[in-house]
């Protein structure tokens, strides 16, 4: 198995472009989640889903879109990017059953996320 | 609110030597605990958990310790080793009306001097 894979690693963009971050797991997990790392900084989270075609809002949601149409996928939208989104961002996912997750995170490598 | 913080920043231990790593909770609700490694450029990867109701578990050269009464949980390294450095993360996990979210301390650099 991969575990949880991230695409692109790296990405520098200009004030306003807009990108999306993929993330796929192929662990069969319902859950997934999106976090972003600053320097010193613990993770935060920005958007989670826990199942196909549900999403709900993390800590810091702002200037971010999902969407989950598959068990695997969980791509993560900037529309109008802007400094304050340089990052590192991470994907996760995990396995719950009956809602109370007593499983661990797994995480991808991460996306270094650059706005200039 | 929720905050998961860590007293010491940067650790620098020995080579061989027993690593200690200390993380305070502040919801005395979390039932759930996890620690992370970070080897820099990597994501964060599982090193081991465990739930309210334990106080001890260990795992292969790691303890994790919970102290409910003082929200207190620490990782344990038996005889540190150089691949070990890298970035600790404690994390916790509210009670049920906050679903399965997870809250992140910001991290302790651990150095291991050969």
């Amino acid at each position: 198995n991969a575990g949880v894979t991230q695409t692109p690693k790296f990405r520098i963009l200009k004030i306003g472009q807009s990108m999306t971050l993929q993330c796929t797991q192929d662990m069969n997990h319902n859950y997934m989640y999106w976090y972003r790392q600053d320097p010193g900084m613990g993770l935060k989270l920005i958007y989670y889903s826990v199942g196909a075609g549900i999403t709900d809002k993390g800590e810091v949601p702002n200037g971010y879109n999902v969407s989950r149409s598959t068990t695997e996928d969980f791509p993560l939208r900037l529309e109008l990017a802007a400094p304050s989104q340089t990052s590192v961002y991470f994907c996760a996912s995990s396995y719950s059953a009956r809602g109370r997750n007593n499983q661990p995170q797994h995480f991808g490598d991460g996306t270094r996320l650059s706005i200039l | 609110g929720e905050s998961v913080g860590l007293h010491l920043p940067t650790l620098s231990v020995q080579e061989g030597d027993n690593s200690i790593i200390n993380c305070a909770y502040s919801n005395s609700a979390s039932d759930y605990f996890i620690w992370y490694k970070q080897e820099s450029g990597k994501g964060p990867q599982f090193i081991i958990d465990i739930r309210s109701n334990m106080d001890k578990r260990q795992g292969q050269r790691v303890t994790v310790l919970l102290n409910k009464t003082v929200k207190h949980l620490s990782l344990q390294i038996a005889a540190t080793q150089p691949g070990d450095s890298a970035v600790y993360f404690c994390a916790e996990r509210g009670p049920m009306e906050y679903g399965n979210k997870l809250v992140f301390g910001a991290g302790t650099i651990l150095r291991v001097k050969s």
